[in-house]
């Protein structure tokens, strides 16, 4: 079964809008991450937050991070048709690298 | 810098076969795991292997077994297969020695579309 649930299961917006995806997990975390894949492929770490950090940036990416509620935020700033795939997010318990992932979100950015 | 490698990239069996699957770590890994996601759902932890040895299982049966190498490449092996077990399965490397080991970001391969008839 997966750790997480992701809301929505399916996100459509045009082009230069912005995506937000949410993500809940169950258990206590080391760090929680948000993977990206494309047509069913191998996944792309996109980054890495730790639980004891609030929020991070990379580039057009935001995560945000609530322990207390167990939930995590992915935001996709100015949607490029480029950024349609799946996005998965992952936590780890432990230091040990294993991964739960939630059932993921697919986003479709139409140009 | 060669990343994750799988092989093969598909494969049909029938159910009651077995089937081998492959993996080379990126170069520099140490450790891999296994996942295995179905149609439309998230990848699920199967193992991970360390030092030749399984370190971490998630909830799958004994039929799903592994191996490490010396040379830190890995193989998955599925018995008596299922027609449940048709699922895209991938290989993720990382390194538990040294510093990068507390980051825990995992290298993905294309992973092996395993199709059961």
């Amino acid at each position: 079964s997966q750790q997480g649930e992701e809301d929505p299961q399916a996100l459509s917006i045009q082009e230069g809008e912005n995506a937000t995806m949410n993500c809940s997990y169950k258990t206590s975390i080391n760090n929680l991450q948000w993977y990206r894949q494309n047509s069913g492929r191998g996944l792309v770490h996109l980054i890495l937050i730790r639980s004891n950090e609030r929020e991070k940036h990379s580039g057009r990416l935001r995560v945000t991070l609530d322990t207390s509620k167990k939930s995590s935020s992915l935001l996709i700033t100015a949607s490029r048709a480029a950024d349609t795939a799946s996005y998965f997010c992952a936590s780890s318990g432990d230091a040990g690298n294993m991964l739960t992932f939630g059932g993921g979100t697919r986003l479709m950015v139409k140009p | 810098d060669a990343g994750v490698t799988q092989s093969p990239t598909h494969l049909i069996k029938t159910r009651g076969q077995q089937v081998t699957l492959r993996c080379s770590p990126k170069s520099g890994h140490d450790t891999v795991s296994w996942y295995q996601q179905a149609l439309g759902q998230g990848p699920q932890f199967i193992f991970q292997y360390y030092e030749e040895e399984e370190r971490q299982r998630g909830n799958f049966p004994d039929r799903f077994s592994g191996h490490q190498f010396p040379n830190y490449s890995s193989e998955l092996n599925v018995n008596a297969l299922l027609l449940g077990d048709s699922a895209l399965y991938l290989c993720a490397s990382s390194s538990l020695s040294g510093r990068a080991q507390r980051l825990g970001k995992l290298f993905f391969g294309s992973g092996t579309q395993l199709s059961v008839l």
